[in-house]
């Protein structure tokens, strides 16, 4: 399975913007790319996934590479309850639907943010 | 609404005791799957359903038996519970068409003593 890196962590200040980079190298043509972010105490949320073109919806925006080895996940203005643990996972859609649950979740990059 | 919820939330248990967690949705979605999580090891897949009395292995299934006999309950069990088996369990589900979402309960803290 393709796998990715993140930092460890990251730091930011409220209403500023956060770029959350993650690299997956060994990414294949029909991985899609998937952010999930875990606030303390709670499960896992889903953010954003794209493909290869740049995605935004109410939360973030998806910004990936054009030899798609790479992405970045954009918080456009932090606020206090974006501090949470953020993963970026890769999700092959050649599995079909069970390949949604069938993630690797790595460590993901632990953002703070500051008031 | 949470459309997905997790029972108990809390539990302490006893090493060699059966534990049961149910997984309840009230979505009709039909994927639905099991997770543990531990410091230093993030999410890990413990078993995964595909639809009604049909199941599969995950990463770390050792321990661990599931069964669905209708699409609204996954229940994990552990047979005989362990130490190692101290975790926080998540349940999740996913509908199949492509959202690219799958959606979280919050989470059962069990503690084997």
């Amino acid at each position: 399975d393709a796998k990715t890196t993140q930092p460890n962590s990251m730091e930011s200040n409220e209403e500023e913007p956060v770029h959350l980079p993650c690299n997956h190298s060994t990414i294949s043509g029909t991985d899609y790319i998937h952010w999930y972010r875990q606030l303390p105490s709670q499960g896992p949320e889903y953010v954003i996934h794209g493909l290869t073109s740049n995605v935004n919806n109410r939360m973030a925006s998806l910004a990936i590479a054009e030899d798609r080895k790479s992405s970045t996940l954009i918080l456009h203005r932090a606020t206090l309850r974006d501090a949470a643990v953020y993963y970026c996972i890769l999700r092959d859609s050649n599995a079909g639907g069970t390949s949604y649950g069938k993630l690797t979740f790595g460590q993901g990059t632990i953002l703070t943010v500051h008031p | 609404d949470a459309g997905i919820t997790q029972s108990p939330r809390h539990k302490v248990t006893e090493t060699g005791t059966p534990v049961t967690l149910r997984c309840h949705q009230t979505e009709n979605h039909r994927y639905m799957y099991w997770y543990r999580q531990d410091p230093g090891h993030g999410l890990r897949l413990i078993h995964y359903s595909y639809g009604v009395k049909d199941t599969d292995k995950g990463e770390v299934s050792d321990g661990y038996s599931v069964s669905r006999s209708k699409t609204e309950d996954f229940l994990l069990t552990l047979e005989s519970a362990t130490s190692s088996q101290t975790s926080v369990y998540f349940c999740a589900m996913a509908g199949g068409k492509n959202t690219g979402e799958l959606f979280f309960g919050e989470g059962s803290r069990l503690t084997v003593l």
